[in-house]
């Protein structure tokens, strides 16, 4: 089935630097969502993106559905102590009737 | 806003106990879903509902099984746990189309002695 390659696996970022997560797909996806899961919470959405080409912001986060409709990247601005914890993409192909999530990427912010 | 309630937060049970996981969502959403997760391997689907009594079976079903009598409640049951089902398990709801955006609970970790 479809699968969703989401990098990194985990980062180690200093407080205020810039972060740059990415998720690709071997097939094209009409969705792509992306989602913030604190320790021993569930999964927040964050941010929705349904165009190709689309950009998208939600205050310091900034997340574009990629022009190609394979890609879709997140970039988290000025980092801070609070955005510790797991991102995850997830999106839709035209094949797979559900939801396909990336294994996430785990977010260390140093303060 | 969207509100998804998971009836434990934490959960420990015995190998061979039958386990029941309670979900309920207040936005008459028409599709709600289980997930196991797991380190290193993301979110799997064990089963999903797009409508009352109606399910599917997700990538994972084995050993367990739901029940969706009420549109807003969605029940994971475990007919005799065992180890390997020591987890985080995720309630989500959605509506209009099956592949719509998620709202997910807070999860219930579920620890088999």
């Amino acid at each position: 089935g479809q699968q969703l390659n989401q990098s990194p696996q985990s980062m180690f970022i200093q407080e205020g630097e810039d972060v740059s997560m990415n998720c690709t797909s071997s097939s094209i996806f009409n969705t792509w969502l992306w989602y913030k899961q604190d320790p021993g919470e569930g999964p927040v959405l964050l941010i929705a993106l349904y165009k190709a080409g689309e950009l998208t912001s939600n205050g310091r986060l900034t997340a574009q559905f990629g022009i190609t409709r394979k890609d879709s990247f997140l970039n988290i601005s000025a980092s801070i102590p609070s955005d510790v914890g797991i991102y995850f993409c997830a999106g839709t192909g035209g094949s797979q009737g559900n939801l396909i999530f990336g294994k996430g990427t785990k977010l260390s912010v140093k303060p | 806003d969207v509100k998804v309630t998971q009836s434990s937060r934490y959960l420990v049970k015995r190998t061979g106990e039958k386990v029941f996981l309670e979900c309920v969502q207040d936005m008459d959403h028409e599709n709600m879903f289980w997930y196991r997760q797991d380190p290193g391997l993301g979110l799997r689907l064990i089963y999903f509902s797009y409508d009352v009594k109606m399910k599917e079976k997700g990538d994972i079903p084995e050993g367990y099984s739901v029940s969706r009598e009420k549109k807003e409640r969605f029940s994971l049951i475990l007919e005799s746990a065992s180890t390997n089902q020591t987890s985080m398990y995720l309630c989500a709801s959605s509506s209009g189309q099956i592949t719509d955006t998620q709202y997910f609970g807070p999860g219930t970790r579920l620890t088999v002695l």
